[in-house]
């Protein structure tokens, strides 16, 4: 079975500042996807950023890119310019590339954005 | 288009009845899964549904929870005779493909007292 570790309970940035969010996970599985989610205080899950396994480059969406190391089974998430509407819990996701056994979340960080 | 849309998103249950959550995915999704989120706990597969089929139910506990996806009519998410430990909020997520991206619904919370 898949696991997902995210090892930082709680991270705290400067507004305007960069963090990067850690994320790693255990599978024998060479294809596969990987994701982050926010959950704002409202609770709504929101996809951040998608990565499929089998592509080399990095995925980025605007001020949010990810490390994939794929030999080190890592995946994380670096903001960029933080906002204070970035303040939320992030959660990392695997997904086989079965799909048929939904998403492996980790168990979260939570971020603060500091003003 | 409008979201994953789950109601109520606020249920309270008396120890003994039964819990009915409700899950319309976004137009075009086929796809349906819910997930249970403990208190500090990411989220935990429960099921995975297409139209009238389950498809994987092996995260949904085998006593007392169902669910369903008609031809017709939202995915449904079924407790009976709920406990204490059912307390908690329910996730609905649909895709239109099994390797695209779910989109989540805002959830269910439910209080069993």
């Amino acid at each position: 079975a898949q696991t997902v570790t995210q090892s930082q309970p709680e991270m705290s940035v400067q507004e305007a500042e960069t963090v990067t969010l850690s994320c790693t996970y255990d599978t024998s599985e060479s294809d596969y996807y990987l994701f982050w989610y926010k959950q704002p205080p409202s609770r709504q899950m929101i996809l951040v950023i998608r990565q499929e396994a089998y592509k080399q480059q990095n995925a980025t969406e605007n001020r949010f890119s990810v490390n994939f190391q794929k030999a080190a089974k890592s995946f994380s998430l670096k903001i960029s310019d933080s906002q204070l509407g970035d303040a939320a819990m992030y959660f990392c996701a695997y997904r086989s590339i079965r799909g048929a056994d939904g998403l492996t979340f980790g168990k979260g960080t939570h971020l603060i954005i500091q003003p | 288009n409008a979201g994953v849309m789950q109601n109520p998103r606020h249920l309270v249950r008396r120890r003994g009845q039964e819990a009915r959550l409700r899950c319309s995915p976004m137009k075009g999704h086929s796809h349906v899964y819910w997930y249970r989120q403990l208190p500090e706990e990411g989220l935990k597969f429960m099921v995975y549904l297409q139209k009238e089929n389950i498809i994987d139910e092996s995260g949904m506990p085998k006593e007392r929870f169902s669910a369903e996806f008609p031809k017709e009519g939202p995915s449904i998410l079924r407790i009976q005779q709920v406990v204490r430990g059912d307390s908690a909020a329910y996730f609905c997520a649909s895709s239109p493909l099994l390797d695209r991206a779910a989109f989540f619904g805002q959830g269910t919370r439910l209080t069993v007292v």
